[in-house]
């Protein structure tokens, strides 16, 4: 089965900041990987689909990236209300396995 | 606006078998154009992906947990279910019932989700 690897596993930023989350697949899975949100006690909610299409009501300040086996996440200008966990998920065939999280916290 | 509710038990024995529902309202679970599915989230962890079901009754499970889950529908009802045998305090966790976008392999990410329910397993 194929592995999804984030990183880092944390980071903490100041508001403003650009902040870049990292999955990388142990094979190649084209463009099938998708980014939740989760904010604590919440429910996952879904970014970032297709790699780097946008969910629609998504703030523009999040972007995605990548093909193959490396990808991205992007948050343009850290805001208060992204502090959450964002995971990674990869779908281009079961089973559709998440990365283990990247936790992003404000300095 | 479709909306997906889990039931079930909140606390379950060791050795025994969790079975959890997804009430479906909003939408019917007989379409063809939807895979349904579990994950579930042990608390402070991450997500983990259980396994999906298609209205037909296909399903694709998690090969760590195959030999003992079973996912069914029940199109009468609009539900569908998740039983998972012999339970041991490491199955603690909040499970998600969710649908995802399509059934294509472009659309098979996880649009919707239920709010998670906890279930415990404890003697």
């Amino acid at each position: 089965d194929i592995q999804m690897t984030q990183s880092p596993s944390s980071l903490s930023a100041s508001v403003g900041d650009r902040v870049t989350i990292t999955c990388r697949a142990s094979q190649g899975i084209s463009n099938y990987l998708a980014w939740y949100q989760q904010k604590p006690g919440k429910v996952p909610k879904l970014l970032i689909y297709a790699a780097s299409t946008l969910q629609s009501g998504v703030p523009s300040r999040f972007s995605g990236s990548g093909y193959g086996a490396d990808f991205t996440l992007t948050i343009s200008s850290l805001q208060p209300e992204d502090v959450a966990t964002y995971y990674c998920q990869k779908y281009n065939r079961v089973p559709w396995t998440f990365g283990q999280g990247t936790k992003v916290e404000i300095k | 606006q479709l909306q997906l509710q889990e039931s079930g038990p909140g606390l379950v024995k060791p050795s025994e078998t969790l079975s959890l529902t997804c009430t479906v309202s909003g939408g019917s679970i007989s379409s063809s154009y939807y895979y349904w599915g579990w994950v579930r989230q042990p608390p402070g962890k991450g997500l983990e992906w259980i396994g999906i079901i298609y209205y037909s009754g296909t399903t694709y499970y998690n090969p760590s947990l195959k030999s003992r889950v079973t996912i069914s529908v029940d199109t009468s009802k609009n539900q569908f279910s998740l039983n998972l045998s012999y339970v041991t305090a490491a199955d603690t966790a909040v499970y998600y019932c969710a649908r995802t976008d399509g059934t294509a392999a472009a659309n098979q990410y996880f649009q919707h989700w239920g709010q998670g329910t906890l279930v415990t397993v404890s003697s």
